[in-house]
């Protein structure tokens, strides 16, 4: 019953520093999503993949990538984390639309602080 | 360019008293769907309900309901006979219609923080 699993739930960085947030599904979705949540400002998409092998820009994808690894799993990467990156960061998941948008499912967030 | 917009910042209400939370979206396709989540005091999203432009139709379940009008491009959220475990922040989304196997991507709103007090 695992459904969209974050990696790790907890992160304070320094300034400068790189990370990958990783995340995994294991409902056989083909869409994955990353999102932030900032205080005000409801969540914001940085990077999505449509399928395994494609990757697509949100609103907010600078100083961020990602690699669709596999069907199962998305990660995100800070290359030169900023303060302005501190943030709730969000992987979502859904299933194939065959004609009707599903639902994305999310996972528990993981909570990233740049000093 | 899509955009959700939740006016209330935050409502409080005492226990048992019904609650509306205002949606309100801006798009320009003719096909799109909508979405309301509950992210509790947890921090999990919890997906509520979803509506596609072509269903005007109100949807209640249990104590929850949900008002559609394109006419006005709301998509209202009412919670009757609210209880302390309603306590949240919840969110109101858009989507584009996807792409046949393709994902789609969801424009949040800003979230209204409901409180129910005992």
């Amino acid at each position: 019953n695992a459904g969209v699993t974050q990696t790790p739930k907890f992160q304070v960085l320094k300034t400068g520093q790189s990370m990958t947030l990783q995340c995994a599904q294991d409902m056989n979705h083909n869409s994955m999503y990353w999102y932030r949540q900032d205080p005000g400002m409801g969540l914001r998409l940085i990077y999505y993949s449509a399928s395994e092998g494609t990757t697509d820009k949100g609103e907010v994808p600078n100083g961020y990538n990602v690699s669709r690894l596999n069907k199962r799993e998305f990660s995100l990467r800070l290359e030169s984390a900023a303060p302005s990156q501190t943030s709730v960061y969000f992987c979502a998941s859904s299933a194939p639309t065959g004609g009707v948008n599903q639902p994305q499912h999310f996972g528990d967030g993981t909570r990233l602080s740049i000093l | 360019a899509q955009k959700v917009t939740q006016a209330q910042t935050e409502i409080s209400v005492v226990e048992k008293e019904d609650v509306t939370l205002d949606c309100v979206y801006e798009t320009r396709d003719t096909t799109y769907y909508l979405f309301w989540y509950k992210q509790p005091p947890s921090g999990e999203l919890v997906f509520l309900i979803r509506r596609n432009s072509f269903d005007e139709q109100n949807e209640i379940s249990g104590r929850y309901s949900w008002n559609f009008q394109k006419s006005t491009s709301s998509f209202n959220f009412t919670i009757t006979a609210s209880q302390v475990v309603d306590s949240a922040v919840y969110f109101c989304a858009l989507s584009e219609a996807g792409i046949r196997n393709s994902g789609s991507r969801l424009t949040f709103g800003e979230g209204t923080q409901l409180t129910v007090n005992p």
